[in-house]
């Protein structure tokens, strides 16, 4: 059974970069079936796919957000990364990892979220 | 704003049935599979439909998903109280080249 952990600061400061880590336990991120993905919901709100990547690091990302967002993966580490710069109020919001299903548009195993509060 | 729209929220009573409608156009919906997540209080998604009307292993038939033209439904029979989450419908959009979420529909049970 996968597991998806992720970690990081829960508070940033406005304009700065937004890091965000996801741990995979349970089986190889290196897996050609599937894409590995972040997912946002702002409190209150619905969710908001961020980005996903590969494990051999082809990402594709929301174009709403692509202009600032990184996603990269460590398979040695069985981790995938999320960098979001010049963050605003507006980037405060649960961070979720999760499997992406690529073709077949699903997301199947996620992560409990981590809550990243963007305050001076 | 979300390009797939759902109700706010939908309610009946215990052991009875609800639909859930998720409506979207040519870019998403009708052109590609829509999944469907369940969101407990407090917790991340779940997945409960994926490829428009399969269920993952361990989610009961009590759910089921159906696609025509440029909608989705998500049903859920035999309501129970545990079903008291918000439900939301995800799909790819081809011309804004990124999945999108539907604006989610909370399901009470009275």
């Amino acid at each position: 059974q996968l597991q998806f952990q992720e970690s990081g600061p829960g508070l940033v400061k406005p304009s700065e970069t937004l890091s965000l880590t996801c741990t995979v336990s349970g089986g190889p991120i290196s897996s050609t079936a599937y894409y590995w993905a972040w997912i946002r919901q702002s409190p209150g709100k619905g969710l908001e796919w961020i980005g996903s990547i590969d494990f051999g690091g082809r990402s594709y990302y929301s174009p709403s957000l692509e202009s600032r967002v990184t996603i990269s993966v460590d398979t040695s580490k069985n981790q995938f990364s999320l960098k979001l710069t010049s963050v605003t109020a507006a980037d405060t919001a649960m961070y979720y990892c999760a499997r992406d299903g690529f073709d077949t548009s699903f997301f199947d195993y996620w992560g409990q979220g981590t809550l990243v509060t963007v305050s001076s | 704003q979300s390009v797939l729209t759902q109700p706010p929220s939908v309610s009946a009573a215990p052991g009875q049935k609800v639909s859930i409608s998720c409506s979207g156009s040519s870019s998403n919906i009708a052109n590609n599979f829509v999944s469907w997540y369940q969101q407990l209080p407090g917790a991340a998604p779940k997945l409960l439909i994926y490829e428009n009307t399969k269920r993952p292993s361990g989610i009961p038939g009590r759910f089921s998903g159906s696609k025509s033209g440029t909608s989705a439904t998500l049903g859920i029979t035999g309501l129970q109280t545990g079903d008291e989450a918000d439900y939301y419908c995800a799909t790819w959009d081809r011309s804004l080249n990124a999945y999108v979420f539907g604006t989610g529909a909370k399901v009470t049970v009275l």
